[in-house]
């Protein structure tokens, strides 16, 4: 089956620990993103990738970096800079990296602080 | 930054009603514009893109787009209790805080 994958469903982080959420694709898709949703929030842009080795910030990118090593693949870590990060991290990809381009989404990692 | 607008609701609506959703955008130069359903606890889902002005029909979805208002919209004709979720407008790679809509039987 084509699809996106996210690991962990749930993931829990410690006072001053990096984290890493992992996105897979088998879409054979260019592009490639990063949002977190918040409650009542909406979708915020992380950071994006439209072609390997490469990738932009969004609008909340602090506390957070990023590899496109792979096509398939787009792992974000949270870093210890990131002070509020319990959310819900969704990944998405889309055919081309054009903003006009549909993107489909992975089942989300739901990131809680202890 | 550019910015895309929904009203939060809740929107309620009556088992077999039009629901219909609003959208406004701060970009001119925006192209491209989708409506995604999001049930609780789940990704979005593609419902309806749409990228000239006018109107496009996909079953009971209705998407409109006037660039000149800067608006979209979404209309869901003869609503069901399937349809209650929350609905994200985006523009391009940004999206709105979302409008949840409640269809009551």
């Amino acid at each position: 089956d084509g699809g996106i994958t996210q690991s962990p469903k749930y993931l829990f982080r410690k006072e001053g620990q990096n984290v890493t959420l992992s996105c897979e694709q088998n879409l054979n898709h260019d592009a490639m993103y990063w949002y977190r949703q918040d409650p009542g929030q909406g979708l915020r842009l992380i950071y994006y990738s439209q072609i390997v080795n490469d990738f932009q910030k969004g609008d909340i990118a602090e506390g957070y970096s990023v590899s496109r090593e792979k096509k398939e693949s787009f792992p974000l870590t949270v870093t210890s800079a990131q002070k509020n990060p319990t959310a819900f991290y969704l990944c998405a990809s889309s055919i081309g990296a054009r903003p006009q381009e549909t993107q489909y989404f992975g089942p989300g990692t739901r990131l809680l602080v202890l | 930054q550019k910015e895309v607008e929904q009203n939060s609701g809740p929107l309620s609506v009556p088992e077999g009603a039009i629901a219909s959703l609003n959208c406004t955008y701060s970009d001119r130069g925006s192209q491209s514009f989708f409506w995604y359903r999001q049930y609780s606890g789940k990704s979005p889902e593609l419902i309806m893109s749409i990228y000239s002005n006018g109107d496009k029909e996909d079953g009971r979805f209705t998407a409109q787009l006037n660039k000149a208002s800067q608006y979209v919209s979404l209309l869901i004709r003869d609503s069901q209790p399937s349809d209650s979720a929350t609905y994200l407008c985006a523009v391009s790679m940004r999206f709105g805080a979302g409008t949840r809509l409640t269809v009551k039987p």
